[in-house]
């Protein structure tokens, strides 16, 4: 399968504890994306990398969260502290250069208890 | 403030009816604007893209428009089966970014 590959598909982890989730997106593609969704709600931007370079950051990115994407091929997404709050969809997405059109992976659900 | 609104209510229609979607925005200027399709569990998955200057988009069974003056888009899904079951997302695109800013979906149920 060369789709967007996500690892974990499911988490739960005690409140405080940090968390990191790992993406792997269509080989080709320049542009990699994090979104978090919360139950009956439509995915909500938290940050975007072309190649390596993080071009931008949510509001929403507190200082407990960080991505990274050493190589400019799979990243990851860190949560420092969890919290209660911070279970949702975790879901990250690749397009190509020139290209909008945003493939998703299957997401990574924490919950935080 | 910066809305995107999508009918909340889930859409119940017959089998071969056509399904029309909306998605109304305010206080935005999105160069473009996509339909996802999501099912439970899995991440979304790209439909159709509509740029500001296209009034109209075909793809098989689905058609959208855009109507920049309304503010608002309208998705079609015509002779509509039951695996067209699912909700669907629409998001607008500007210029400034790549970030897709999502509505929160509808969800379509087609009985057979």
């Amino acid at each position: 399968d060369t789709g967007v590959s996500q690892d974990p598909r499911h988490k739960i982890t005690k409140r405080g504890q940090n968390v990191t989730f790992r993406c792997d997106p269509i080989s080709e593609h320049n542009r990699l994306y994090w979104y978090r969704q919360t139950l009956g709600q439509g995915p909500e931007f938290l940050t975007y990398f072309q190649n390596e370079a993080q071009l931008e950051k949510s509001r929403l990115l507190s200082d407990r969260f960080s991505a990274e994407r050493p190589k400019g091929s799979f990243s990851t997404l860190e949560i420092q502290r969890t919290e209660q709050g911070d279970s949702a969809m975790y879901l990250c997405a690749s397009s190509f250069l020139g290209n909008t059109e945003a493939f998703f992976g299957q997401g990574t659900r924490l919950t935080v208890v | 403030s910066q809305k995107i609104e999508q009918n909340s209510e889930a859409l119940n229609i017959q089998e071969g009816k056509t399904a029309t979607l909306t998605c109304n925005y305010t206080n935005y200027s999105p160069a473009y604007l996509q339909w996802y399709r999501q099912d439970p569990g899995r991440g979304p998955v790209f439909l159709l893209l509509i740029r500001e200057n296209e009034k109209e988009k075909r793809k098989e069974r689905l058609k959208v428009t855009f109507d920049t003056t309304l503010k608002q888009s309208l998705f079609h899904i015509t002779a509509s089966q039951p695996a067209d079951s699912a909700t669907y997302l629409c998001a607008l695109g500007m210029d400034s970014s790549y970030k897709l800013i999502f509505g929160s979906g509808t969800r379509l149920l087609v009985r057979p």
